[in-house]
């Protein structure tokens, strides 16, 4: 069976701090891929990154950086000085080989950047 | 043009109601999908067409009636709801992915549907 399980339900930071939202993710998949999505209060989910399993190589992309572990099933996902536009509900998914694109979602973690 | 938009953005519907939802692409994607979010829970697989035919259907109830007429547009038909399906519903596409790899979905603002 496939899982994501994001522990953090809520995180709230101040403005300029660093986060990490975590992931860890469940699959006997050899190949697999990972996604992470934006929800802002307007509702649509926003695409932030793609990786699959065979890409271990850790990314950045501005004030985004993401951490694959491969070890530890983990795929976390660290903010550098937050922003208050950074508020948002963020998703950690799983897709696996030959299951039509379908997403495993975790169950979210609610981010707060106060000013 | 990475958009994916949704019609209505709200909609408010009795118990005996016929209502559609609608969601075009234009970025050639031959995958699209519907998904139901209830608050403060992640967005759940409702169906999946792959070239304009439905691939998934996640054991939804018959009173959910997908729609893709065409390669840009999908629809959800909604007949006698109930209350617990207020929700937002998301549609999403994506390129049409070869076996054994996963493409990135888009997703559209969603229609907000409250049933009463």
């Amino acid at each position: 069976a496939q899982k994501v399980t994001q522990a953090q339900t809520e995180i709230s930071v101040v403005e300029k701090e660093d986060v990490t939202l975590d992931c860890v993710y469940e699959t006997r998949d050899t190949t697999y891929y990972l996604f992470w999505y934006k929800q802002p209060p307007s509702g649509e989910l926003v695409f932030l990154i793609r990786r699959n399993s065979f890409d271990e190589q850790n990314e950045i992309s501005g004030r985004y950086s993401w951490n694959f572990q491969k070890s530890t099933s983990s795929f976390n996902f660290t903010i550098t000085a937050s922003q208050v536009v950074d508020s948002a509900v963020y998703f950690c998914a799983l897709s696996v080989s030959g299951g039509y694109n379908k997403l495993i979602f975790g169950a979210g973690t609610r981010l707060a950047v106060h000013p | 043009d990475t958009e994916v938009t949704q019609t209505p953005k709200h909609l408010v519907m009795g118990m005996t109601n016929k209502k559609s939802l609608k969601c075009e692409q234009h970025m050639g994607h031959r995958a699209m999908y519907w998904y139901k979010q209830k608050a403060k829970k992640p967005p759940e697989l409702m169906f999946v067409y792959s070239y304009e035919k439905l691939s998934i259907n996640e054991s939804v109830p018959s009173r959910f009636s997908p729609e893709c007429p065409n390669s840009s547009l999908l629809n959800l038909h909604l007949h006698a709801l109930q209350p617990e399906d207020s929700a937002l519903y998301l549609c999403a596409s994506s390129p049409l992915p070869p076996a054994g790899v996963s493409y990135e979905q888009y997703f559209g603002p969603g229609t907000r549907l409250t049933v009463t």
